[in-house]
């Protein structure tokens, strides 16, 4: 079993849709949690980091994170066609190294 | 300002070669991190430097290595190429090895043919 699953997709929405990502985990000792955004033949982009449980919203852009359920959302408001790209969920324990586990990525298409 | 840059951007080696990726990190960053991407996956550790000293290692043979400059920039090498090895080799730059939010560079992207 992987320390991160998360379904790869492709996910298809409608121009104007909620999105809502998704990755579960299975190590309790994760406390640092991070969305990134990867375009085609680009390197991640940093989205959304998370300490510990809770909400944070940035824009169009919601990060949440229930650990009792050792689950991780992130959700898009409006989607817009440049939205499109792959999203990966990334977490990590706190120790001497700043290591992150990712999940697969989930592939997102936004149809204009 | 510029980002995290990686050199080359595109390699293609033969088997059993060696290579030599290279990364500069954003002005004032301490830390550098080194990913790989195969194609479908999500990127996989390979290791950390901070002040020029290794801070964490991937599950990664020992073909692998990497060290940091006095400037902070890093070379990531890989010894006997396997076909294997083909994929996107990011590195990714923080202020401090405690800092989790840290910036991609775009990649090389290896070819073992």
């Amino acid at each position: 079993q992987k320390e991160v699953e998360q379904d790869p997709g492709p996910l298809s929405v409608p121009e104007g849709a909620i999105v809502s990502l998704n990755c579960t985990y299975s190590n309790s000792a994760f406390q640092y949690f991070m969305w990134y955004r990867q375009y085609s033949r680009k390197g991640p982009e940093l989205l959304m980091y998370t300490y510990s449980s809770g909400n944070k919203e940035d824009g169009r852009f919601t990060a949440q994170v229930d650990k009792s359920s050792k689950y991780i959302s992130l959700f898009i408001r409006d989607s817009q066609p440049s939205d499109s790209a792959t999203y990966l969920c990334a977490m990590s324990v706190s120790g001497a190294t700043n290591k992150l586990i990712f999940g697969t990525g989930t592939l997102l298409a936004v149809q204009p | 300002d510029a980002g995290v840059t990686q050199s080359p951007t595109h390699l293609i080696k033969t088997r059993g070669q060696q290579v030599t990726l290279r990364c500069s990190p954003i002005s004032g960053h301490k830390s550098v991190s080194w990913y790989q991407q195969v194609l479908g996956q999500g990127p996989q550790f390979i290791f950390q430097y901070y002040e020029k000293e290794e801070r964490g290692r991937g599950n990664f043979p020992d073909r692998f290595s990497a060290r940091q400059f006095p400037n902070y920039s890093s070379e990531l090498n890989v010894n006997a190429l396997l076909l294997g090895d083909s994929a996107l080799y990011l590195c990714a730059s923080s202020l401090t090895a405690g800092d989790y939010g840290y910036t991609f560079g775009s990649g090389t992207r290896l070819t073992v043919v």
